[in-house]
């Protein structure tokens, strides 16, 4: 079965910081990947995927994301933050098939400004 | 036009009613689901839809029931309230093909 872990529950960064948020899958074969932000209050926003192809990924608001196959990983990085990116990041993985969605616990990203 | 609409946004109610939520996607899409969202917030898979027909029915309550009257309608029924019923609810759509899930904004779910 598929799952997702993403090992920093809270991140803490200064605005205008870097960030990178991780997150390693578990899956038979190569998955779909999409990273989600959630801000308070609101529904889940797709960042980015990755289905195949060019390994690093773009998305919106300046994300982007690498696919590692060699350490079943796909982190999330953004070269500087801004105070509005402070929200509940999902990493999630889906297989080819349509069914079971499975989603990662989250990282909760808090910038102080 | 709003993809993917939830409502109401969201319930307040007493342990032992029933409530429903629903949901409709203008996307043309042939799946869709019901996550649960907890206080912590995880996110937990309930059901799957796909063309109307149950395909992941995950270990909830039977309290807890689904309703597809068409592909762009999923609605969830809860009887008998209980105090940790109280989540926030997500519905969700995906095209054919596997391609990204379109996330409702959520009902939030108030059991007292």
């Amino acid at each position: 079965a598929q799952s997702v872990t993403q090992p920093d529950i809270h991140i803490t960064v200064s605005e205008g910081a870097s960030l990178e948020l991780r997150c390693n899958y578990s899956y038979g074969a190569t998955p779909y990947l999409f990273w989600y932000v959630q801000s308070p209050g609101q529904g889940l926003q797709l960042l980015l995927k990755y289905f195949s192809g060019d390994t690093l990924v773009q998305g919106i608001k300046g994300f982007e994301a690498e696919f590692k196959r060699s350490q079943s990983s796909f982190n999330l990085r953004k070269p500087s933050v801004h105070w509005s990116d402070a929200a509940e990041y999902f990493c999630a993985v889906g297989p080819r098939e349509v069914q079971n969605f499975v989603f990662g616990p989250g990282t909760r990203l808090s910038v102080l400004p | 036009d709003t993809a993917v609409s939830q409502t109401p946004k969201y319930l307040v109610t007493q342990m032992g009613n029933d409530k429903s939520i629903k949901c409709e996607q203008n996307l043309g899409h042939d799946t869709m689901y019901w996550y649960k969202q907890d206080s912590k917030k995880f996110l937990k898979i309930m059901f799957s839809y796909n063309n109307k027909e149950l395909i992941i029915n995950e270990t909830v309550p039977n309290r807890f029931s689904p309703k597809s009257p068409d592909k762009a309608h999923l609605n969830l029924h809860i009887n008998s309230l209980e105090l940790g019923d109280s989540a926030v609810y997500f519905c969700a759509s995906r095209g054919l093909g596997a391609g990204e899930l379109f996330f409702g904004e959520g009902s939030r779910l108030t059991v007292l």
